[in-house]
């Protein structure tokens, strides 16, 4: 079975400083992989995807990530944060039919000036 | 816009109460899905729908039901609420194309007491 692991539930960072949110899967085949962030009091929102191609992905706020097949990792970075990125960090693989989607526990972002 | 609806933001029910989640899409999505959301747990998967009438069970679908009986329509039937049920719920919809992502209503927070 598909599954997700984010290694970091909590990563508290100052703000314009660089921040990596760390994703590792697990998939005997070919993976879709998705960041979703959620903002307090919202529902998540795609924040960037994988399906195929280039292994490094660019997403919305400066975000992005990279696809590391032989380590089956997908790693979210940003190179300067800011204190409006503080939310819930989600990553999640795409299990089988009707755009399923298997999530990651989250990685809680904080920004503090 | 990509709109989904949640029609309650929070409850408050008894143990053994019947509870009803409601959640409408606009988007004309064949899927629809419900999640939990605890935390260190990231979001399960509780049921899904893809298409008028057809569900399938997620990872955890033990004392929840659902409902479809309309396209843009897709509830989440507590049968007789219990404590552990207590939690975030999360609808979404999207279509099986592998570019689309998910698009999330902003949650049920659910307590039963």
């Amino acid at each position: 079975a598909q599954s997700v692991t984010q290694l970091d539930s909590q990563v508290p960072v100052f703000e314009e400083a660089p921040v990596e949110l760390r994703c590792n899967y697990s998939s005997s085949v070919s993976v879709y992989l998705f960041w979703y962030v959620q903002y307090p009091n919202q529902g998540l929102q795609l924040l960037l995807k994988y399906l195929s191609g280039s292994t490094l992905v660019k997403g919305i706020n400066g975000f992005e990530a990279e696809f590391n097949k032989s380590q089956t990792s997908f790693h979210l970075r940003k190179p300067s944060v800011h204190i409006s990125d503080t939310a819930e960090y989600f990553c999640a693989v795409r299990s089988g039919g009707y755009n399923k989607l298997i999530f990651g526990a989250g990685t809680r972002l904080a920004v503090h000036p | 816009d990509v709109k989904v609806t949640q029609s309650s933001r929070y409850l408050v029910k008894r143990t053994g109460e019947k509870v009803f989640l409601e959640c409408v899409q606009d988007m004309d999505h064949e899927n629809m899905f419900w999640y939990r959301q605890d935390p260190g747990l990231g979001l399960r998967l509780i049921y899904f729908s893809y298409d008028v009438k057809m569900k399938e069970k997620g990872d955890i679908p033990e004392g929840y039901s659902v409902s479809r009986e309309k396209k843009e329509r897709f509830s989440l039937i507590l049968e007789s609420a219990s404590t552990n049920q207590t939690s975030m719920y999360l609808c979404a919809g999207g279509i099986s194309s592998d570019n689309s992502p998910l698009h999330f209503g902003n949650g049920t927070r659910l307590t039963v007491t």
